[in-house]
């Protein structure tokens, strides 16, 4: 079956340092979605990518789509304590299945 | 954050017992979903529900059985479970897509808060 490589598994910064997360899929994506478990909790939607080349921002969060729709990065600027937490990926293809299909996940620990 | 719920919250039950996990979501959605998730599997897709129907078992053992009786309620019956079977159990749902009414969806699944299960 189709799957999205998630990478790192795991990372630990200072806070103030910046952070990346990468999802790679071998075939073209029809879209990709990003979410954010905070440690207890549950994972919660944060963006949704759909075109080329596509990059969103969220204050601090960069989300991009890559331009062969196969990869994706979720950047965080200057980390915070609060950002905290497992980062998921999931992607879809265009084969008429509806259901998402998650990463691995990345999860980040931020020291004060 | 109320949109789905989950009961119970946890549950510790013994490898011969029958219990049933409740999962409501008061979004107006049309898709359900059972995930796993477990320190080796993250997010490990059991079932999809579609308008009622099941369109997909990921090949989850028939210990673990589904009910969906309306797009918004769906249930896990669980039943001679094993201790792997140990591990958060998750809900989601989401607006598909529906050819026939023409509706668009947003795929955008939305968690409840989960029920943490422990089988001794």
């Amino acid at each position: 079956g189709q799957q999205v490589m998630q990478i790192p598994q795991y990372q630990h910064v200072q806070e103030g340092e910046d952070f990346t997360t990468y999802c790679n899929s071998s075939t073209t994506l029809s879209n990709i979605q990003w979410y954010k478990q905070r440690p207890g909790g549950h994972p919660v939607f944060l963006i949704q990518l759909v075109k080329s080349g596509e990059v969103k921002k969220q204050k601090r969060l960069t989300f991009q789509f890559g331009e062969a729709k196969k990869n994706s990065s979720l950047h965080i600027t200057a980390t915070q304590t609060t950002d905290v937490g497992t980062y998921f990926c999931a992607g879809m293809w265009n084969t008429g299945r509806r259901a998402l299909t998650f990463g691995s996940g990345t999860r980040l620990q931020v020291q004060p | 954050e109320t949109g789905v719920t989950q009961t119970p919250r946890h549950l510790v039950m013994g490898m011969t017992n029958k219990k049933s996990l409740k999962c409501e979501q008061h979004l107006g959605h049309n898709a359900m979903y059972w995930y796993k998730q477990s320190a080796k599997k993250p997010l490990e897709l059991m079932f999809v529900y579609n308008f009622k129907e099941q369109t997909e078992n990921n090949s989850v053992p028939s210990r673990f059985s589904p009910e969906c009786p309306n797009s918004s309620h769906l249930f896990l019956h669980l039943h001679t479970l094993q201790p792997e079977d140990s591990a958060l159990y998750l809900c989601a749902s989401s607006q598909e897509s529906s050819y026939s009414s023409g509706r668009a969806g947003s795929d955008t699944q939305y968690f409840g808060p989960g029920t943490r299960l422990t089988v001794l």
